[in-house]
């Protein structure tokens, strides 16, 4: 991957759980994103973090950034069937004007 | 709420055939990008366009270019396509006012694109 590792790559559990992502990513940034894409389908964004803040929150998700160990986590409370989707980070690599990088991806399955 | 409109849906090429991408931004966003998406892959940046120039270049291919048109429209064509080119392609918008930082992307549903 362009950017990092996200684990794990696959993760499966019960409705009413938590689901934990995690996200690495290898330069400097300005912000990191969350999306989510069903399967086939764009990406919706869920979250942005910048880079000052340690901990975002947003209806059933929270999003944390430690960027002394470039790394973010995704947590989903009270998972629902309809969260079954694949899940990625993203950053700007601390550009400007330019892209997003995309890490691989965590594939989510939240079983009814 | 308009959204990011791409065509077509889907695309049968054969090799060494053409293909031209269509992608509508959200009105008023003066950014637009395009990515490749892979089976099983994340979604690799190729190129993007500010205010309907070229602002970066990602792992774009030399067979592949694009463009952005006054009416902010853009399309992404490629020639001599490869088995490899099979991916889904998509298209993104944002408002950055030349700053990325801090500005999410608005996806399309994608374009499949299938080379045969």
């Amino acid at each position: 991957s362009q950017q990092g590792e996200e684990d794990p790559q696959a993760l499966s559990i019960q409705e009413g759980e938590n689901a934990t992502m995690n996200c690495s990513y290898k330069t400097s940034i300005n912000n990191l994103q969350w999306y989510r894409q069903n399967s086939g389908r764009g990406l919706v964004h869920l979250i942005l973090i910048r880079s000052n803040e340690r901990e975002k929150h947003s209806g059933r998700l929270r999003v944390t950034l430690d960027t002394s160990k470039k790394s973010s986590s995704l947590l989903i409370t009270a998972s629902r069937a309809a969260d079954t989707a694949s899940y990625f980070c993203a950053t700007d690599g601390g550009n400007q004007g330019g892209k997003l990088i995309f890490g691989q991806g965590t594939e989510l399955s939240v079983k009814p | 709420a308009a959204g990011v409109i791409q065509s077509p849906r889907h695309l049968i090429k054969e090799k060494r055939e053409t293909a031209t991408l269509k992608c509508y931004p959200i009105p008023r966003h003066d950014t637009v990008y395009w990515y490749q998406q892979g089976p099983g892959q994340d979604p690799q940046f190729l190129i993007s366009f500010y205010e309907k120039m070229q602002s970066d270049k990602g792992s774009i291919p030399d067979r592949f270019s694009a463009q952005q048109f006054s009416d902010y429209h853009s399309e992404l064509n490629m020639s001599s396509l490869e088995l490899g080119d099979s991916a889904l392609y998509f298209c993104a918008s944002s408002l950055t006012r030349g700053n990325v930082a801090n500005e999410k992307l608005f996806f399309g549903s994608g374009t499949q694109l299938s080379v045969l």
